[in-house]
């Protein structure tokens, strides 16, 4: 079982719609959660940091975390076409016996938001 | 701030030929990471420092891969020789700290093919 699992879409939706993203993750020791947005030919750049269970908003963006169900979801409200790319879900855990972590990401899932 | 800077952009070279990738984190930051991206496996993590110091080296493909960090200024990641297989964008990586709530900035990535 891979670390990430992301739907790999694509996930097509109309402009002004909600985006719904989601990320399970196999690791219950798993601490910080995060989503990094990536457009064609460019490098991820994070979003959003989520790191105890709830929601969080930023903006027009909302990340969800459930630790017990070990499951993170982005939703992305009155989607615009320049939301338009591929989100990538992002684990860290700390190795046991050390407090330095390591990321995992996920495949990504690939938004086109249309006009 | 300049970012994580990469070079070079683009690299085409013939199969056997040895490759030289370099990076320079953004200054402050104290863990430098090395990824791979392809269409089939996605973001895969090749290797991470922390405070020059090579700390999970797990993801590194096989003894044709080596990674250095001789200062907290400069990376670089050599392949020879190098392989079709190869071919894929690599990305640096940096961040303050490596616990596990730090979040990574990326570089704009190097593009390999390899013929």
């Amino acid at each position: 079982q891979k670390e990430v699992e992301q739907n790999s879409g694509p996930l097509s939706v109309p402009e002004g719609a909600i985006a719904s993203l989601n990320c399970t993750y196999s690791d219950r020791v798993s601490q910080s959660f995060f989503w990094y947005r990536q457009y064609s030919g460019k490098s991820p750049e994070l979003i959003m940091s989520i790191y105890s269970n709830g929601d969080k908003e930023d903006g027009r963006f909302t990340a969800q975390l459930n630790k017990a169900s070990q499951y993170v979801s982005l939703l992305i409200r009155d989607s615009q076409p320049s939301d338009s790319a591929t989100y990538l879900c992002a684990v860290n855990r700390r190795a046991r016996g050390s407090t330095l972590g390591r990321l995992y990401f996920g495949r990504g899932t690939q938004l086109t938001v249309w006009p | 701030d300049a970012g994580v800077i990469q070079s070079p952009r683009h690299e085409v070279t013939e199969m056997g030929q040895e490759v030289t990738l370099r990076c320079k984190p953004i200054s402050g930051h104290n863990s430098l990471f090395w990824y791979r991206q392809t269409m089939m496996r996605g973001l895969e993590l090749l290797i991470y420092f922390n405070n020059n110091v090579p700390i999970d080296d797990s993801g590194m493909p096989e003894d044709r891969f080596s990674a250095k960090m001789p200062n907290a200024s400069f990376s670089t990641l050599k392949i020879q020789p190098s392989e079709p297989r190869d071919s894929a964008v690599y990305f640096c990586a940096s961040s303050l700290g490596a616990g596990a709530n730090s979040p990574l900035h990326f570089g704009n990535g190097t593009r390999l093919t390899v013929t």
